[in-house]
């Protein structure tokens, strides 16, 4: 069971907008902490998306945007497309000094 | 080009030990904190533990599932970044990614840990 919460599968059809939600607690997300989003490619390390609840890594698509709010984190893709097929995982700290992540969400493109 | 590149993974039985390795290359590796992070065949990501850097003390935070068996070190002099990994169960088959704080980038390859009798 994953401290962070996200919904195990999204779709969507090419060009539409999909948002993906991370749901912590008032110890992780709710205490102030960064979240941070990765992309995983079948076959592939993870790659960072977003850092610090909003921010694009030079490279990154402007089509992928995360904010947070309270307890929660979201992120974005709009425009999808068929590359855009991966998984996504949430990443935030805990006030155990521990790190936390959510367990996945498989982006399907239909 | 910032590069991080996982070496020392493989069979090995329940029990037994095994220490990995995490090469850096293209950034000031005692500047930053490294973590650890595992992913078991067909699962999320796991982190592992992490180190701080020397200008934070150097040291050491883990997952409550590794803590006691699994110790991280760095030789900042060579660049490197260890995880040994001892009393290895069953549950500890994963590839084993290393990667910098303080947001996770980048990531290495990964190392494959397989452990079975």
């Amino acid at each position: 069971q994953s401290v962070l919460t996200q919904p195990p599968s999204v779709s969507g059809a090419p060009g539409q907008r999909v948002t993906i939600s991370c749901t912590g607690s008032s110890s992780n997300i709710g205490a102030g902490y960064d979240v941070h989003w990765y992309q995983q490619l079948p076959g592939t390390a993870p790659k960072l998306l977003i850092y610090g609840n909003s921010n694009r890594p030079s490279g990154v698509p402007d089509r992928f945007s995360g904010s947070k709010s309270g307890t929660s984190a979201s992120l974005a893709i709009t425009g999808l497309q068929a590359e855009d097929e991966a998984d996504y995982y949430c990443q935030s700290y805990d006030s155990s000094l521990t790190v936390v992540f959510g367990g996945g969400t498989k982006l399907t493109v239909l | 080009e910032v590069q991080l590149v996982e070496s020392g993974g493989g069979l090995v039985q329940p029990g037994r030990s095994l220490r990995l390795s995490c090469t850096a290359s293209g950034f000031t590796f005692g500047d930053y904190a490294m973590s650890w992070v595992r992913q078991a065949p067909g699962k999320g990501l796991e982190w592992v533990g992490f180190i701080r850097s020397k200008a934070y003390g150097g040291t050491t935070e883990y997952a409550a599932s590794v803590k006691g068996r699994f110790t991280i070190s760095r030789d900042d002099s060579k660049s490197i970044a260890y995880l040994q990994m001892n009393s290895l169960k069953t549950e500890d088959t994963a590839v084993y990614y290393c990667t910098r704080e303080p947001w996770f980038d980048p990531w290495g390859q990964g190392t494959l840990v397989t452990v079975s009798s």
